[in-house]
């Protein structure tokens, strides 16, 4: 079956950096990009952005484009979240999603949806 | 950007009754590239429609999608007590990505 297991709580003082790591089974890794999302405490979900597997391109989210970094190792599947320079307001819980192609009528669009999420990592940032 | 604005923020209702979660886009949402998602506390999101209509495999037929354009609509028929939990409707079909502020469905 599908899994996106993620790397465990981490905390951090300002100005320190943390890597997520997402490590999928059950599928073809490198045929489903993996897209990343926040959580701030109580808040809603953001996009910020996602990883082509096959290629290792990454997107970013504006926002998200000055301190994060998305990575692969197709080897073992995994992906990474790196964050540098962390402030508190980057607390938050970062989930990992596959990102599944959008196809009707037997056409396959590059768009797609979150068919499945990693558990989630939270990351609290604290002096 | 695509906003997307949910409303009600909460929903109290009580299990059997009829739910109806309404989701709003600044613009229209191309070939209704519109996802819902549940999510309960200290869980991941958990896609329950997708192309706002086609549900995902596995979840029950009382919930159901709908809409085009700019509104879209999430209804659940009957709901069951594991249905109480947050709603995101999330657009998919323009960069960036976006979700909805998300609307609370409660007991009540």
């Amino acid at each position: 079956q599908v899994q996106l297991v993620q790397s465990g709580s981490e905390l951090k003082k300002p100005g320190a950096s943390v890597t997520i790591s997402c490590k999928a089974s059950g599928y073809i890794f490198t045929n489903y990009a993996i897209n990343w999302v926040r959580q701030a405490p109580g808040q809603g979900l953001e996009w910020m952005g996602l990883i082509k597997t096959d290629t290792g391109t990454p997107t970013y989210a504006q926002g998200f484009t000055g301190g994060f970094v998305f990575s692969l190792d197709t080897s073992v599947s995994t992906s990474y979240l790196q964050i540098s320079s962390l402030k508190p307001d980057d607390t938050a819980v970062y989930y990992c999603a596959r990102g599944r192609r959008h196809c009707t009528g037997g056409t396959c669009y590059s768009q797609h949806y979150f068919d499945f999420w990693g558990q989630g990592a939270l990351v609290t940032v604290s002096s | 950007e695509i906003v997307l604005t949910q409303s009600p923020g909460t929903l109290s209702l009580s299990p059997g009754e009829r739910a109806t979660l309404s989701c709003r886009a600044s613009q229209s949402v191309s070939s209704s590239y519109l996802a819902w998602y549940q999510q309960k506390a200290g869980q991941p999101p958990r896609l329950l429609i997708y192309g706002a209509s086609s549900r995902a495999t596995g979840i029950p037929d009382r919930f159901s999608g709908s809409g085009s354009g700019t509104d879209f609509t999430l209804s659940i028929s009957r709901l069951e007590p594991e249905d109480f939990a947050v709603y995101y409707c999330q657009q998919y079909g323009t960069s960036p990505l976006t979700f909805g502020g998300g609307t609370r469905v409660e007991i009540k």
